[in-house]
């Protein structure tokens, strides 16, 4: 399975400003996922990366909250903006999918999140 | 879309005992079941699936059934240990890109 890197590992961030994430990969992958994991919950799809197109954001997240870049094959950008308490959380990024020729999705190790 | 449900949400177990945890879906379309086991502070780590053309599949110690008629499936551990406690999640596929639905998860602990 690929490697995948995320920084920062940890963070903690006052209200109003923004963090930019980032997920790298040691191959090259078509499909890249970012989740949103709360505390003792499960993991929610926020949006789904495919290279050399617009992200795909589930219901609930929106573009202007959280952007998404996925510059090349290898590499992703999630920023969470005018960041509130309520975005307290650990992020994920995931590779995989079927346009990647594989169902399995594999994850990051994850960005723990404290908004204050 | 696609509904996942997963239960129980918590289940504790003796060593040796075995645990086992269920999965319903909604979309009778989703062929690919993949399980993964998350330790505290730790990324969620694939440890077993299985695709709807198969009804059973075993890894050691653990197991996956599919009962795609009933639309549930189940893991199965057997000869549980201390280092098999964890939240455990399953998912099913949902859509041809990949995307997968996650049940809400089982904190599985194994007291010695």
């Amino acid at each position: 399975s690929a490697v995948i890197s995320q920084k920062p590992s940890r963070d903690i961030c006052q209200r109003g400003t923004s963090l930019t994430i980032q997920c790298q990969v040691d191959s090259q992958v078509t499909m890249m996922f970012w989740y949103r994991q709360q505390p003792g919950q499960s993991l929610t799809l926020i949006a789904t990366a495919n290279q050399g197109s617009e992200a795909t954001y589930e219901s609930g997240f929106v573009i202007d909250k959280f952007p998404i870049s996925r510059p090349n094959l290898t590499f992703s950008t999630l920023t969470v903006s005018n960041m509130s308490p309520e975005d307290s959380s650990i992020y994920l990024c995931s590779v995989g999918g079927r346009a990647g020729g594989t169902d399995t999705q594999y994850f990051g190790p994850g960005t723990r999140l404290t908004v204050l | 879309g696609e509904n996942v449900e997963q239960h129980p949400s918590t289940l504790s177990v003796q060593e040796g005992d075995s645990a086992v945890i269920k999965c319903t879906y909604s979309d009778s379309a989703s062929n690919y079941f993949p399980w993964y086991k998350q330790e505290l502070g730790k990324r969620p780590q694939l440890i077993i699936d299985i695709r709807s053309n198969v009804g059973e599949k075993k890894d050691q110690r653990i197991a996956v059934t599919l009962n795609k008629t009933a639309k549930h499936f189940s893991l199965h551990i057997t000869e549980t240990q201390p280092e098999d406690s964890a939240v455990y999640f399953c998912a099913a596929l949902t859509d041809s890109w990949g995307k997968f639905q996650f049940g809400a998860g089982t904190q599985v602990v194994v007291t010695p």
